[in-house]
C-alpha cells in the first residue's frame, strides 16, 4: 500500500535560518511528489512537485525540494525562513487515481 | 477563472440530517475529488472521480454519496449526519488523475459541525 510519512508535527526555526521539512515515502512505480501549504482557514495551495529529471526541485515563494531516491525522501527546504513561511505543509504522492497525504507539519517561524 | 468552489463555508447539522456540500470548477478539469481534514490525520480521501459519470470510493467513503453529472460539479451528500462526520471538508480538482503528474487544486473548505 502507498504511504507518505512526515515524521514532525512541528518544526520551529528562526527567522532568517534555513528551514527543513521532513517527507519519506513508499510508492510503487515512479513517484510523483508534491508539497502543498495551508495558511489558517484556507484550502492547500500547490508549492511544488517532482515528476521525473532533476533531484532538486523549485517552486513558489523561495522553496525547493530535494528528491533521494535510495532514501525515497522528499524534503522541502528554503535557505532563509521567514514569519510569513509559518504555516501547515503536507506532502502528498500520486498512486493509481488517488493521491496520499502526509499528516502535515506545522511550520512555526520565529521573529 | 473562479477556480475550485465550495458552498456552504460553513455548516451545523443535527445527527440524522442529510444536506450536499456543493463543489464546482471552472477549468474543465478532469478528475475530482472530495477529502475531510481532521487534527491529526493529514487529508484523506472520500470519493473521487475521474470523469463525468464515472466515481468510486477513497479511503473513507462510508456515510457519504457522490455523483458527477457534468464535468464541472462534483457534489459531496451526507445521507444521515453523525457527530464522527464534524470535520473540514475540501473539494480539488486536477487536469488528469495523475498519470501526467499534475498537481491538485483545492477549493475553501466547509467547515461542518454535526450536533
Amino acid at each position: 500500500a502507498q504511504s507518505v510519512a512526515q515524521p514532525e508535527d512541528q518544526v520551529n526555526v528562526a527567522e532568517g535560518n534555513p528551514l527543513t521539512v521532513k517527507c519519506t515515502y513508499s510508492v510503487s512505480g515512479n513517484p510523483y511528489l508534491f508539497w502543498y501549504v495551508q495558511y489558517p482557514n484556507r484550502g492547500l495551495q500547490f508549492l511544488l512537485k517532482y515528476i521525473t529529471g532533476d533531484n532538486l526541485v523549485k517552486g513558489s515563494y523561495g522553496f525547493e525540494a530535494e528528491f533521494n531516491k535510495s532514501q525515497t525522501s522528499f524534503h522541502l527546504k528554503k535557505p532563509s525562513a521567514l514569519v510569513s513561511d509559518s504555516a501547515l505543509y503536507f506532502c502528498a504522492a500520486w498512486g493509481y487515481q488517488k493521491v496520499t497525504f502526509g499528516t502535515g507539519t506545522k511550520l512555526q517561524v520565529i521573529p | 477563472n473562479a477556480g475550485v468552489t465550495q458552498t456552504p463555508k460553513f455548516q451545523v447539522l443535527k445527527t440524522g440530517q442529510s444536506m450536499t456540500l456543493q463543489c464546482a470548477q471552472d477549468m474543465n478539469h478532469e478528475y475530482m475529488s472530495w477529502y475531510r481534514q481532521d487534527p491529526g490525520m493529514g487529508l484523506r480521501l472520500i470519493h473521487y472521480s475521474v470523469g463525468a459519470g464515472i466515481t468510486d470510493q477513497g479511503e473513507v467513503p462510508n456515510g457519504y454519496n457522490v455523483s458527477r453529472s457534468t464535468t464541472e460539479d462534483f457534489p459531496l451528500r451526507l445521507l444521515s449526519a453523525a457527530p464522527s462526520q464534524t470535520s473540514v471538508y475540501f473539494c480539488a480538482s486536477s487536469p488528469s488523475w495523475g498519470r501526467d503528474g499534475n498537481e491538485q487544486f483545492f477549493g475553501p473548505g466547509t467547515r461542518l459541525t454535526v450536533l
